[in-house]
């Protein structure tokens, strides 16, 4: 069965700082992974996914993740965080011939401005 | 592209009656819908997975009975909760996955449903 693991819960930072939110996997073959994010008040978003090649993602608002075949991990990243970045994140990963998509614990972002 | 519509979006109801929620894929053909259940300060959890013209797959621990899931068209799959009662209030959250080309590996999400039973 695959799991997906989110290692922080919550996580505080004011602006202009760097993010890094974790995510890792179990799974026994190719991986589609995905990060979604969900605002306050609104549904989930596409942030970035991966399903093959450059393990290193771009996605919109400026956010990227790296794929680590090795360490089963694809943790997100933004440099440099908004307020308006403040939502949840969410790690999802799907077996790449299959349909569940199954999500980590989430991670909350509160960003001060 | 690929916007997904859930309605209603709030609904409150009475124990023992029974609330239907649609999910609508609006400018894409679903070949297949999942409904997913979030509780506050959770992640979602799937529910099941319905596939056009054919009965849905559920997820083990997921009453068949209480949750019925159609989905008689590419566009449409609604959920049932027959028999509600307080424990399922809940955020009900539904995606559509489409049958090509890019939209056949991700998953597009309606903006949910908050389900309040009295």
């Amino acid at each position: 069965a695959q799991s997906v693991s989110q290692h922080n819960h919550h996580v505080i930072l004011s602006e202009a700082a760097s993010l890094e939110l974790g995510c890792n996997y179990s799974y026994g073959g190719t991986v589609n992974l995905f990060w979604y994010v969900q605002y306050p008040g609104q549904h989930l978003q596409l942030l970035l996914k991966y399903f093959s090649g450059d393990p290193l993602v771009k996605g919109i608002k400026g956010f990227e993740a790296e794929f680590i075949k090795s360490k089963f991990s694809f943790n997100l990243r933004k440099p440099s965080v908004q307020w308006s970045d403040t939502a949840e994140y969410f790690c999802a990963v799907k077996g790449a011939a299959g349909n569940k998509l199954t999500f980590g614990g989430g991670t909350r972002v509160l960003v001060k401005p | 592209g690929a916007v997904v519509s859930q309605h209603p979006s709030r609904v409150i109801c009475k124990s023992g009656t029974s609330v239907k929620i649609e999910c609508r894929s609006l400018d894409f053909q679903a070949t297949t819908m999942f409904w997913y259940r979030q509780f506050p300060k959770q992640s979602l959890m799937l529910m099941a997975t319905s596939n056009e013209g054919s009965k849905a797959t559920y997820e083990q621990g997921v009453e068949k009975d209480k949750f019925l899931i159609n989905h008689a068209s590419l566009t449409l799959s609604t959920l049932t909760v027959t028999s509600a009662h307080p424990e399922d209030s809940s955020f009900y959250i539904c995606s559509a996955r489409g049958g090509q080309g890019q939209s056949y590996n991700e998953q597009f999400f309606g903006p949910g449903t908050r389900l309040t039973v009295l």
